[in-house]
């Protein structure tokens, strides 16, 4: 039973192009969630997904951030027009429904030069 | 909004020895629940344990156990017998039971094992 699968593991990126991360959440998840870690930091929420439909995005910030969670298909958060503060590790997570335990994966590492 | 505070920045414990790491939290709420996440090397976030605020015995998974104080707001994580694979963050989260369904992390423990 694979896990939460999330590439790519590292990624990196100029300043101004975009960076796409997937993510696969855990088999019979439809849950899935994307949290931030900067360096040194704790994992700070960014956005709940359910398929085709956005719950709660208020740890999205307002610009060049967006996600989706398709029909088919994994999970993708997009960064437009990268910058450097955007290098951090993002963690992608499922659940099997809103009150049960979230799995993590092993996060895609963002590097913006 | 909730906050959850590790005012440990990082804590050491002898191989074989128990340690304990502290967490508060802070919520109006009266139903969530709350985790210990493990962070090691390789950067993965793995669970550790789980507790239901509503349930009073506290939770325990092998070398792993918690003292939950709910009035307190508190939410503390013992190690036993600690390993080497012991050394990582660790993190405090919290979730609520109803409404949003993200957590909410504190800033982390880093854990040595001394061997």
């Amino acid at each position: 039973n694979a896990g939460v699968m999330q590439n790519p593991r590292h990624l990196v990126r100029r300043r101004g192009q975009e960076a796409r991360l997937r993510c696969s959440p855990m088999k019979g998840h439809s849950h899935v969630y994307w949290y931030r870690q900067l360096p040194e930091e704790g994992l700070k929420f960014m956005v709940y997904l359910q398929k085709e439909n956005i719950i709660d995005e208020s740890g999205m910030p307002k610009e060049r951030f967006s996600a989706e969670f398709p029909k088919e298909g994994p999970s993708i958060l997009r960064i437009q027009q990268v910058v450097r503060g955007d290098s951090a590790a993002y963690f992608c997570a499922s659940s099997l429904s809103g009150g049960n335990t979230i799995y993590f994966g092993e996060g895609s590492w963002l590097t913006v030069v | 909004a909730q906050t959850v505070t590790q005012s440990q920045p990082e804590m050491s414990v002898q191989e074989a020895e128990t340690v304990t790491l502290s967490c508060t939290y802070d919520t109006s709420e009266s139903d969530y629940y709350l985790f210990w996440y493990k962070q090691p090397p390789s950067r993965q976030m793995i669970l550790v344990i789980r507790q239901e605020a509503y349930k009073q015995q506290n939770a325990t998974e092998n070398r792993f156990s918690v003292n939950f104080q709910k009035a307190a707001k508190s939410f503390s994580l013992k190690i036993s017998d600690s390993q080497l694979g012991d050394a990582a963050m660790y993190f405090c989260a919290y979730r609520s039971e109803s409404g949003a369904n993200n957590l909410f992390f504190g800033t982390g423990t880093r854990l040595t094992v001394i061997p």
